[in-house]
């Protein structure tokens, strides 16, 4: 079963507005949670990341929000370039302990495209 | 420069050869991945390892070994690949302490015929 879900594919946004992608989660254990970007023939790269105690986390044009009621996290890209055009996954961890597998469950991905 | 590196970048072959894909990082990362991205099922975790000689079982590690005899290496091992191996691989390392903050080589991208 998909632990991590990003039920959008795709999504198109014009140069300079917000991109939302968005992610949800079903493991209530899920305790730490990031974005990840991925360009073609690359490999991912972590972008940005929330802990489960904030609901809020801000880096630049970036922002993540968190709703753990919801199981829900989204990111936020504000005013999007083209240079953001790539694949975000959503990761998720239920961190254990430090002698514990610190695995990341991936969703599916969002290709999200920014038109200029 | 910081970077995880993977041989090969292509890999075609046969059924059943046997075959190395190998990864390094030069960060002195305690934590190293195997991971596998197949369309509609996102990165799945293979294999993973805490340090030198520590190494246990991922999401999906059928038909695949792994070994971590220094601490900058960790080779894939397909012993007897087979067509459902086929996929896009990713080795990832990351220090102890943000273990999350996971630094991804450029993948293997492994045809199985």
């Amino acid at each position: 079963d998909q632990q991590v879900k990003q039920n959008s594919p795709s999504l198109s946004v014009q140069e300079g507005r917000i991109s939302i992608l968005n992610c949800d989660y079903t493991n209530s254990m899920f305790d730490y949670f990031l974005w990840y970007k991925k360009y073609p023939a690359e490999g991912p790269t972590f972008l940005i990341s929330i802990s489960s105690i904030k609901d809020k986390n801000e880096d630049g044009r970036f922002t993540v929000f968190l709703n753990k009621s919801a199981k829900h996290l989204s990111l936020h890209i504000v005013p999007s370039q083209p240079g953001d055009s790539a694949v975000y996954f959503c990761a998720a961890s239920d961190h254990v302990n430090y002698f514990g597998n610190e695995k990341l469950t991936f969703g599916t991905g969002t290709r999200l495209t920014i038109i200029p | 420069e910081a970077q995880v590196t993977q041989n090969p970048r292509y890999l075609i072959t046969v059924t059943g050869k046997k075959l190395t894909v190998t990864c390094s990082q030069n960060m002195n990362h305690e934590y190293m991945s195997w991971y596998r991205q197949d369309p509609g099922l996102g990165l799945r975790q293979i294999y993973y390892s805490m340090n030198v000689e520590v190494t246990d079982k991922g999401d999906v590690p059928e038909g695949y070994k792994v070994s971590r005899k220094e601490k900058r290496n960790f080779p894939l091992i397909l012993e007897s690949p087979s067509p459902n191996q086929t996929s896009l691989y990713f080795c990832a390392s990351s220090s102890a302490r943000t273990y999350y903050e996971q630094y991804f080589g450029p993948g293997t991208r492994l045809t199985v015929t």
